[in-house]
Parts: C-alpha cells; sequence; structure tokens
C-alpha cells in the first residue's frame, strides 16, 4: 500500500540535544511538507521542498533544520535551538503544487515531548 | 497576516442529524480550498479540493460548497452516522509561495449512536 510513513510515533528529547524525525513516503510524489500541530492551533508550515536537493523555510522554520536527498524521505531536525518543541508533527506529500491545488497525503503523526 | 476560521469549534450530534460547518478564509488572491477529515490516532483524509466560485463537490453523504467572492466553504454532512465522528480541517491555499496551505483550527464532530 502506498503512504506515509512517520517515526517514531512518540519521541522525548532532553534539553539541549538535537532530534530528527522520519518521514518516508512511497507516493512518488515529488513535494513534501512538514507540519507543527499545537493545542488550539491549526497546522503550521516549518518547510517544505517541492523537488529533491532543494527546500524551503514555511512560516515558522526557526530552530529546525531539513534535508532532501531522495525523493522519498525528508527528515526533519528540532535542534536546540528550538526552544519549544514540545507539540505534534505531521509530514505531507503531494504532487506538484500550482498555488496548493493538489490534495496533500499525510503520515500518522510524531508526537514530540521534552524530558 | 492571512486568517483561516472555521466555526463552530466543536459539535455534538445525534445519529442521523444532518449538520454543517464554515470555513472563512481571504476573498483576495484566492487559489484553492481544501477539507480534510482528521479521525483520531489516525493520518488527516484529503476530502475536497475545490478552486472555482461556485463548485460543489460530493462523497457519498458528504458536500461542500465555495464562494470566493465572499470567502467561506460550507461543508455538509447528510445523515451523520457515528464513523463520521472526526475533526474537519479546512485549508487556505492562495498568496503565499508555491504549495503552502494555512489550515484552520477545525471543526470537531461528535456522533453519537
Amino acid at each position: 500500500d502506498g503512504g506515509i510513513t512517520q517515526s517514531p510515533k512518540y519521541l522525548f528529547r532532553k534539553e539541549g540535544q538535537n532530534v530528527t524525525l522520519s518521514c518516508e513516503q512511497n507516493l512518488n510524489h515529488d513535494a513534501m511538507y512538514w507540519y507543527r500541530q499545537d493545542p488550539g492551533q491549526g497546522l503550521r508550515l516549518i518547510y517544505y521542498s517541492q523537488i529533491v536537493n532543494d527546500f524551503q523555510k514555511g512560516d515558522i522554520a526557526e530552530g529546525y533544520s531539513v534535508s532532501r536527498e531522495k525523493k522519498e524521505s525528508f527528515p526533519l531536525t528540532v535542534t536546540s535551538a528550538q526552544k519549544n518543541p514540545t507539540a505534534f508533527y505531521l509530514c505531507a506529500s503531494s504532487i506538484p503544487q500550482v498555488r496548493g491545488n493538489q490534495p496533500q497525503h499525510f503520515g500518522d503523526g510524531t508526537r514530540l515531548s521534552i524530558l | 497576516i492571512l486568517n483561516v476560521e472555521q466555526s463552530p469549534q466543536s459539535l455534538h450530534v445525534q445519529e442521523g442529524d444532518s449538520t454543517n460547518f464554515t470555513c472563512s478564509f481571504p476573498s483576495s488572491n484566492f487559489y484553492a480550498l481544501h477539507w480534510y477529515r482528521w479521525e483520531t490516532a489516525k493520518s488527516p483524509e484529503a476530502l475536497f479540493v475545490m478552486t472555482l466560485n461556485g463548485d460543489e463537490k460530493k462523497k457519498g453523504r458528504i458536500s461542500a460548497t465555495l464562494n470566493t467572492k465572499e470567502g467561506y466553504s460550507y461543508l455538509y454532512i447528510k445523515g451523520s452516522q457515528p464513523e463520521d465522528s472526526a475533526t474537519y480541517l479546512c485549508a487556505f491555499g492562495g498568496g503565499g509561495s508555491q504549495g503552502n496551505l494555512i489550515f484552520g483550527k477545525g471543526t470537531k464532530l461528535s456522533v453519537k449512536p
């Protein structure tokens, strides 16, 4: 079955530690996205990538980094510079967008908590 | 700052009731309006993507309408069933970089048997 796999489902981070969230898709989609959800808020875009080896900052990129070395994979690193990393993180993918006209396919998410 | 508002925040209905929710979005620089269904412990699932003023889409008992001139979309569920219980998200596409969507906070629907 085609889809998006996020791992791990739950992740705990110590103060000052970087952690990496995995996102893999086998839908052959060019575009991939990372969102963050906080209680009572809508999904907010962290980073997105329209093609391999290229990515752009979203609305809340500070304290995060990404890479896109393979079409299938778009890992997100939450760095120690992100002061409030506790949140639910969703990865998504789509075929190439023209001004947001394509549906996005989502993974099941990773819940990150601070120890 | 672009803002997408959804109302109500939550809704409790009985099985068999019909219901509707609203998504309000900026009426300028419109390109697309998305609806997603997000069941607990699952991933959000795309319901509709609408791009033209006056668009109406239907999927089983769920339908959606779009008014880009006044900046709103309605989602209707006819004869709600317990399996319709979920959070319904709308997302506005327009004005930003390619592919960026602005999401509302969602409407949480609970359908009692």
